[in-house]
């Protein structure tokens, strides 16, 4: 993923809406996607995963959807929270099992309106 | 708390200096992982070891950085002469190895924040 360096993208949302994060990733080999989230001054906190033979998987309010044919990942949090506000990472990785490393893709600010 | 564990937290150091950062994976996890992320951009890989074998190194890892995980447990970053270019957060991750069926689900630490003046 490219970076948008120091501006990121934000999403503003209501309090109670749902949340879409959007991301694109560059690997069509890649077997592996995670959903990360970082607080300020904090490091990145794992959210959900999903593998590439899945397109759907569902957490506690996350729900996680991938589109291998257009390589589109997105992030649905249900009836956001003020503690919610971070900055989402989508990441790839080229194994599902195997020690590699990840691939960051470029991070949303997500910003909660009260 | 038996997350992956970082030391110190903050670094502040003078250009030219040595520093060296400690990390505590999750007890049990043998892959261990360190990436570095500068501001307003995602992590970028810079090592990783299975157990004590240092097993990838990105590019970004010039020679004045090496890493060791001497026991397999916890490891360290070193990082010789630094330069202004080094200030950024060092952040160690450490996954299990679940076999073929098994993601290699990577937890990271809260980092280490270095600022090289």
């Amino acid at each position: 993923g490219e970076s948008v360096g120091l501006h990121l993208p934000t999403l503003s949302v209501q309090e109670g809406d749902n949340s879409i994060i959007n991301c694109a990733y560059s690997n069509s080999a890649s077997d592996y996607f995670i959903w990360y989230k970082q607080e300020s001054g904090k490091g990145p906190q794992f959210i959900i995963d999903i593998r590439s033979n899945m397109d759907k998987r569902q957490g506690q309010r996350v729900t996680v959807l991938l589109n291998k044919t257009v390589k589109h990942l997105s992030l649905q949090i249900a009836a956001t929270q003020p503690g919610d506000s971070a900055v989402y990472f989508c990441a790839e990785k080229p194994g599902y099992s195997s020690a590699s490393k990840i691939i960051f893709g470029s991070g949303t600010r997500l910003s909660i309106r009260p | 708390d038996t997350g992956v564990s970082q030391d110190p937290r903050h670094k502040i150091t003078k250009r030219g200096q040595n520093v060296t950062f400690r990390c505590d994976p999750i007890s049990e996890h043998n892959r261990l992982y360190w990436y570095r992320q500068t501001l307003g951009q995602g992590p970028e890989f810079l090592t990783y070891f299975q157990n004590e074998a240092q097993l990838e190194k990105s590019r970004l890892l010039s020679d004045r950085f090496s890493a060791e995980r001497p026991k397999g447990s916890f490891s360290t970053l070193e990082i010789q002469r630094t330069e202004q270019g080094d200030s950024a957060m060092y952040l160690c991750a450490s996954s299990l190895n679940q076999g073929p069926l098994g993601p290699d689900t990577q937890y990271f630490g809260p980092g280490t924040r270095l600022t090289v003046l």
